[in-house]
């Protein structure tokens, strides 16, 4: 059974502090590891796929790897608007399409 | 490109009713979508996934019949809460794949329940 396990649960950060969050999987052959972003009272929002290990996908000041057993999302400078819950989610081979979710780290930037 | 609408946003509705809840894909053809149930502070329950023409399969644990899906055209899947109780209360969001190989789910924007 895939699991994912995401840490911390929750982050505070100052404005400009830059930190990572951290997603452990274990899944009987990855075909991709997904970050998502979800506001309070809204849908998660697509941030990015990877799909071995090595990868690496940057976007304004989000940036996501991938190793064997773990993907980090590195926050860089974050700002207010940074603050959100972010789920990491898995996709096995023996899942069909089905994704397994970690639990999420909500992150609180504060100016 | 990749938008997912649901509604409505929000439903209040009296306890024993029925409530439709529907989800399109906006600018792609959406060759499966899925149902997840979310809990406050808590991650996404997947409920049910269902392929356009096929029926859907769903979760252990999931009432097919309190939560009928129809998945009736490659943009428009419906989730029915059938004689909706206060504890089918929560947030309820679809999410869309296009089928292109490269497997991300796009979610909407989720569907608040509230059952009196």
């Amino acid at each position: 059974e895939d699991q994912v396990t995401q840490s911390p649960e929750a982050l505070r950060l100052q404005e400009g502090e830059s930190s990572s969050l951290n997603c452990s999987y274990t899944v009987s052959g990855l075909r991709g590891l997904f970050w998502y972003r979800q506001d309070p009272g809204k849908g998660p929002e697509f941030l990015f796929t990877l799909y071995s290990a090595g990868e690496e996908k940057e976007k304004e000041r989000l940036k996501a790897t991938l190793t064997k057993k773990e993907s980090f999302l590195h926050i860089t400078a974050p700002k207010p608007e940074d603050s959100a819950t972010y789920l990491c989610a898995v996709l096995g081979r023996a899942a069909g399409n089905k994704l397994t979710f970690g639990g999420g780290t909500r992150v609180l930037v504060k100016p | 490109g990749a938008v997912v609408s649901q509604h409505p946003s929000r439903v209040i509705c009296k306890s024993g009713t029925s409530v439709k809840i529907e989800c399109r894909s906006l600018d792609f053809q959406a060759t499966t979508m899925f149902w997840y149930r979310q809990f406050p502070k808590q991650s996404l329950m997947l409920m049910a996934t269902s392929n356009e023409g096929s029926k859907a399969t769903y979760e252990q644990g999931v009432e097919k019949d309190k939560f009928l899906i129809n998945h009736a055209s490659l943009t428009l899947s419906t989730l029915t809460v059938t004689s909706a109780h206060p504890e089918d209360s929560s947030f309820y969001i679809c999410s869309a794949t296009r089928g292109t190989g490269l497997n991300e789910q796009f979610f909407g924007p989720g569907t608040r329940l509230t059952v009196l």
